[in-house]
């Protein structure tokens, strides 16, 4: 268990939907990072928030939006669904873990089915 | 350029023997971070090891270690005496440090099965 908590574990919705995917980070940590996980894909970096501000943006849709509230914790939106958003979407927090530097640790994922 | 290569997608191992699944990677820091992560089939992406650049020995971790060949800017993982739980997807990563923030870049994978 890596301490990061995603909400819900699997989502199944409509095409042109909306959804929101949740996560906790790890106690202390201020990162939150966003994956998205397709087969033909692999892992593509989304979005990462520190500290409730937004740092890097990744591979991001114009229909996705993410934000980090005071708690630390993130939300990832994903809005006018198509079937190709159908994937795997991972949040990782991460902590500076001295001479090692930054480390990510994942949560357990969202698995998001558009149909 | 891709910033992180593994081109083993699919590997087999006999069970209780090593394994070594290649990573390259490309950066022209000279500060940076490698790690490999598996992904069982559950989905979850378990971190296993990390090797910072400026580290003259290789990382351990019980069974795994990391090869690390900073001229040939290399970072393969190696699993000993492999067991039937260690089949899985296995990624690597590499961390480049920049003023803005801490770039991640993941490779396309490697399945490792293990036979018993």
């Amino acid at each position: 268990d890596s301490g990061v908590t995603q909400t819900p574990k699997h989502l199944i919705t409509a095409t042109g939907q909306r959804v929101t995917l949740r996560c906790s980070p790890r106690s202390g940590d201020l990162s939150v990072y966003w994956y998205q996980q397709s087969l033909d894909q692999g892992l593509q970096f989304l979005i990462h928030y520190y500290n409730g501000e937004e740092r890097a943006k990744g591979n991001i849709l114009e229909r996705f939006s993410a934000q980090q509230f005071p708690d630390l914790h993130s939300e990832l939106n994903l809005s006018s669904l198509e079937l190709g958003d159908s994937a795997l979407y991972f949040c990782a927090s991460s902590v500076d873990r001295g001479r090692f530097g930054e480390t990510q640790y994942f949560g357990p994922g969202t698995r998001l089915l558009v149909l | 350029a891709q910033k992180i290569t593994q081109t083993q997608p699919g590997m087999f191992v006999q069970e209780k023997e090593a394994v070594t699944l290649d990573c390259t990677y490309d950066t022209s820091d000279q500060s940076y971070g490698l790690f490999w992560y598996k992904q069982p089939s559950s989905g979850e992406m378990i971190f296993l090891i990390y090797q910072g650049s400026y580290d003259e020995q290789n990382a351990t971790e019980g069974r795994y270690s990391l090869n690390f060949q900073k001229a040939r800017k290399s970072a393969n993982l190696v699993i000993s005496a492999s067991q039937l739980g260690d089949s899985a997807m296995y990624f690597c990563a590499m961390r480049e440090e920049k003023n803005t923030g801490n770039q991640f870049y993941f490779g396309t994978g490697t399945s490792l099965t293990v036979i018993p």
